[in-house]
């Protein structure tokens, strides 16, 4: 069974580029998620959607930070345009419909780097 | 509000001994309490869940957690440490009809041969 897939790993670009990152969630899954890491701040909920659609967007740092989910397998997390504060590890991460009771799958995430 | 309080960044472990990593929460209404293991370069892993029942919950690669309602707290233990046990650990909660996840700040475990 695929687990959610995030691409790319791995992301270096220059300030003021547009970084866009990718998320395929477990198949049947109704929640996704995107978080961030690091070291400074921990692991932080930016976004999550239910069956597609923004349920809590309260976590995006400002109006640089987008996400969209197109359909029911696929997500993205834009950033435009992208700063040296924003290089961190960027999680998704799917679970089933529940009333909070059951875990969350992670992928690898993306380690992203502005320079 | 919800939060998590994991006030050991780091814990040292000789191999073979048993390891408690902490974990304590606040949340109103009943708590569903979660731990994660993350090794290096990789997603965070589920390892096992409290939702209701058994104070004990056991999961994954031996590990096990006792929920105490009058402490508010979620302790992560194994009886025998394995130096692959080496990780970062995060507790979670939320409350019931939430979806979303608080993590704590994470415990970074070492098991010394």
């Amino acid at each position: 069974d695929a687990g959610v897939i995030q691409s790319p790993r791995h992301e270096v670009t220059e300030m003021g580029q547009e970084v866009t990152l990718r998320c395929k969630p477990i198949s049947g899954h109704d929640y996704l998620f995107w978080y961030r890491q690091t070291m400074m701040r921990g692991l932080e909920l930016l976004i999550y959607f239910n069956n597609n659609v923004p349920i809590d967007d309260s976590g995006m740092p400002e109006d640089r930070f987008s996400a969209k989910m197109p359909n029911a397998s696929f997500s993205t997390l834009k950033i435009q345009p992208s700063e040296p504060r924003d290089s961190a590890v960027y999680f998704c991460a799917s679970s089933t419909t529940g009333a909070g009771n059951q875990p969350q799958h992670f992928g690898d995430g993306t380690r992203l780097s502005i320079l | 509000a919800q939060s998590v309080a994991q006030p050991e960044d780091q814990v040292n472990v000789a191999e073979g001994n048993p390891l408690t990593v902490k974990c304590t929460y606040s949340v109103s209404g009943n708590p569903y309490l979660f731990w994660y293991v993350q090794y290096p370069n990789r997603g965070l892993q589920f390892l096992l869940k409290y939702i209701t029942g058994d104070n004990l919950v056991k999961g994954s690669y031996g590990f096990e957690a006792e929920f105490n309602k009058s402490q508010t707290s979620f302790h992560l233990k194994k009886p025998s440490a394995l130096v692959s046990d080496s990780a970062l650990y995060f507790c979670a909660v939320n409350s019931g009809g939430a979806n979303n996840l608080f993590f704590g700040t994470g415990t970074r475990l070492t098991v010394i041969p």
